[in-house]
């Protein structure tokens, strides 16, 4: 166990709608990263949070945003869902913005019909 | 030149026998070179990871080598067992930011 939480574990939806990814971070750790897991894909960096400010941003399309709250917990929007969203959305974090080792959540299955 | 590569994608060693997945990248701004594994259904869990000042790591039974000038690197896993059956990624940073994954390698261990 990583100690880093996530929500829902699975979320079954169709296209158009628009759904919310919630991450707690371990205890401590102020910077949260969110990625994206397909089969053709693989791993794709999303965005980065640190103590609640924006700090890098990856291959995030427009559709989707992400904000980290005053408590450190961070949540991922995911808006206007086309089938190919279809993925597993993992958080991570790490005690601070530059410090490399990163702890990953059980991932959030998301299903697009 | 934000791409790492990977290969091999798929890797079947006997129990015992070494593990060798390769990586490659092109930044060479990239200050950080961690491999993560995991299993099915769960997230990637940090194996082992190495800066650039240093051409190898060894944690038990795993060990990175590091060649800057090749911009390579690669993780052996020696004595391998069937519990290492997985799937690996490597990964490298800038900064702590920015990671960039390898597309992965999944590493079967016959018994």
């Amino acid at each position: 166990d990583s100690g880093v939480t996530q929500t829902p574990k699975h979320l079954i939806t169709a296209t158009g709608q628009r759904v919310t990814l919630r991450c707690s971070p371990r205890s401590g750790d102020l910077s949260v990263y969110w990625y994206q897991q397909s089969l053709d894909q693989g791993l794709q960096f999303l965005i980065q949070y640190y103590n609640g400010e924006e700090r890098a941003k990856g291959n995030i399309l427009e559709r989707f945003s992400a904000q980290q709250f005053p408590d450190l917990h961070s949540e991922l929007n995911l808006s206007s869902l086309e089938l190919g969203d279809s993925a597993l959305y993992f958080c991570a974090s790490s005690v601070a913005g530059q410090v490399t080792e990163q702890f990953f959540g059980p991932g959030t299955r998301l299903t697009v019909l | 030149q934000q791409q790492v590569k990977q290969s091999p994608q798929s890797l079947i060693v006997q129990k015992g026998g070494i593990s060798i997945i390769n990586c490659a990248y092109e930044n060479t701004a990239f200050d950080y070179f961690p491999w993560y594994q995991q299993f099915p259904g769960k997230g990637p869990a940090l194996l082992i990871a190495i800066r650039p000042d240093v051409s190898e790591k060894k944690e038990g039974r795993f060990t990175i080598s590091f060649n800057k000038s090749a911009k390579q690197f690669s993780l052996h896993i020696m004595d391998s067992q069937p519990g290492d059956s997985a799937t690996y990624f490597c990964a490298a940073s800038s900064r702590g930011q920015n990671f960039v994954f390898g597309p992965g390698t999944r590493l079967s261990v016959l018994p």
